[in-house]
């Protein structure tokens, strides 16, 4: 399998404020990092495609200048929700895939007031 | 693009067989994974199937009809601890993308 890690678990920020939030893949080296988002009681809804030492590939809808994704390294990617709102508020939580199984993080709640 | 249904709630009692379905419609495909998640947890994985049939990993199987676009999951001798939700997913694009269906809730009573 694969262990990921994500930091912070959870925050509260004030709107209008930006948030980082880490995603560490912490025994495999992974190209490829995926970030989802899942509001309460709903689907998870894949918001991007983390790249190493490339842009990110958003899904359609996404805006890319507010969820900010930098892959610097690979075992590292960072989303950065600039300017949050309380919409933004949320469920965050980012993958790694070995073939076909997918690893996820233990997630990050975001709490926007 | 990619959606994929399945029924939003399910109850069955404990020791009991259920089995949640999944209909998808999608591009690219590779393969129908499922995906069980805890109330506050992250998902973890469950299967796979990229051909047709049945899988079997100990309690839990998994069935893909590629030309029907349908797949179910098979949980037998139901425990309290299986109450979660359950995703089907398409995995597509090399594998490794995947998109999660609407998801199933299932609640496990005594």
């Amino acid at each position: 399998g694969a262990v990921v890690s994500q930091h912070p678990s959870w925050v509260i920020c004030k709107s209008g404020t930006s948030v980082k939030i880490e995603c560490r893949s912490l025994d495999f080296q992974a190209t490829t990092m995926f970030w989802y988002r899942q509001f309460p009681k709903q689907s998870l809804m894949l918001m991007a495609t983390s790249n190493e030492g490339s842009k990110a590939t958003y899904e359609q809808g996404v805006e890319k200048d507010k969820f900010l994704i930098n892959h610097a390294s690979l075992t590292l990617s960072t989303l950065t929700v600039t300017s949050a709102h309380p919409e933004d508020s949320s469920f965050y939580i980012c993958s790694v895939t070995r073939m076909y199984e997918q690893y996820f993080g233990p997630g990050t709640r975001l709490t926007v007031t | 693009g990619q959606s994929l249904e399945q029924p939003s709630e399910v109850t069955a009692v404990e020791g009991a067989i259920v089995q949640i379905n999944c209909t998808y419609q999608t591009s690219g495909f590779y393969g129908l994974s499922w995906y069980q998640q805890h109330d506050g947890g992250a998902p973890t994985f469950l299967s796979y199937n990229a051909l047709d049939g049945l899988e079997e990993t100990g309690r839990f199987s998994s069935f893909l009809s590629r030309s029907d676009s349908y797949g179910y999951l098979l949980l037998q001798e139901l425990q309290m601890k299986d109450s979660a939700s359950y995703f089907c997913a398409v995995n597509s694009g090399g594998y490794q993308k995947v998109t999660f269906g609407t998801g199933t809730k299932l609640q496990v009573i005594p």
